[in-house]
């Protein structure tokens, strides 16, 4: 199986502050790799696949990046609406998710 | 627009088979590329994805809980259907289910159901 390892677990920021969390993959998944934000309560939502594609209405400020089997979430500027838990998922084989980072409020 | 809702029973007991559906409108199953996915997350916990039925009736498992896994679709009735068997209170969770076209066996789910809680205890 393929493990995802993701950090941090909690990361305190500000509004505005550019915040990154890395997933680290086991081993090669190419770039089956995608990212989402979750709220309390709510389901998941679909921010990047294939490591660097925005998924269509998600705004500019989030990026995904990846080199070799280190995967990157970027928010340039964060916003208020910004600060919920967000997921790596490996989709290249099967499907593993990362543990999660819970972005709050510093 | 696509929307898929889960539903089936908020508490079973320990030793059951839970039975959940996923009725989705916005799509169907027969067209080639699609796929539903069973995705659970205990309170607090990370995602799992426990399953993936795709247009042409294949279908992937988590291998941590395959043997007590079926997944099965009804595509004139737009819905799947997820069976565990044999549960545990660690199954206790919140189940979604999920739409891909990302790719056959490489799935990323760009809708998602609201989600439905599922407790097990005696």
């Amino acid at each position: 199986d393929i493990q995802m390892t993701q950090s941090p677990s909690i990361l305190s920021a500000s509004v505005g502050d550019r915040v990154t969390i890395t997933c680290r993959a086991s081993q090669s998944i190419s770039n089956w790799l995608a990212w989402y934000q979750q709220k309390p309560g709510k389901a998941p939502k679909l921010l990047v696949y294939r490591a660097s594609t925005l998924e269509s209405g998600v705004p500019s400020r989030f990026t995904g990046s990846a080199s070799g089997t280190e995967f990157t979430l970027t928010i340039t500027s964060l916003q208020p609406d910004d600060f919920a838990t967000y997921y790596c998922q490996q989709y290249y084989s099967y499907s593993t998710f990362g543990q999660g980072t819970k972005v709050e409020i510093k | 627009q696509i929307t898929l809702k889960e539903s089936g029973p908020t508490l079973v007991k320990p030793t059951q088979t839970l039975t959940l559906t996923c009725t989705f409108s916005g799509f169907s199953l027969s067209t080639t590329g699609v796929a539903v996915g069973w995705i659970r997350q205990p309170p607090g916990k990370a995602l799992e994805c426990l399953a993936v039925i795709y247009w042409n009736d294949d279908k992937r498992y988590s291998p941590s809980v395959e043997s007590r896994l079926t997944i099965s679709k009804d595509t004139p009735k737009d819905q799947v259907v997820l069976t565990m068997t044999n549960m545990d209170p660690v199954d206790s969770a919140t189940y979604f289910c999920a739409h891909s076209d990302s790719g056959y066996f490489h799935d990323s789910f760009d809708f998602w159901g609201q989600g439905t809680t599922v407790t097990v205890s005696s």
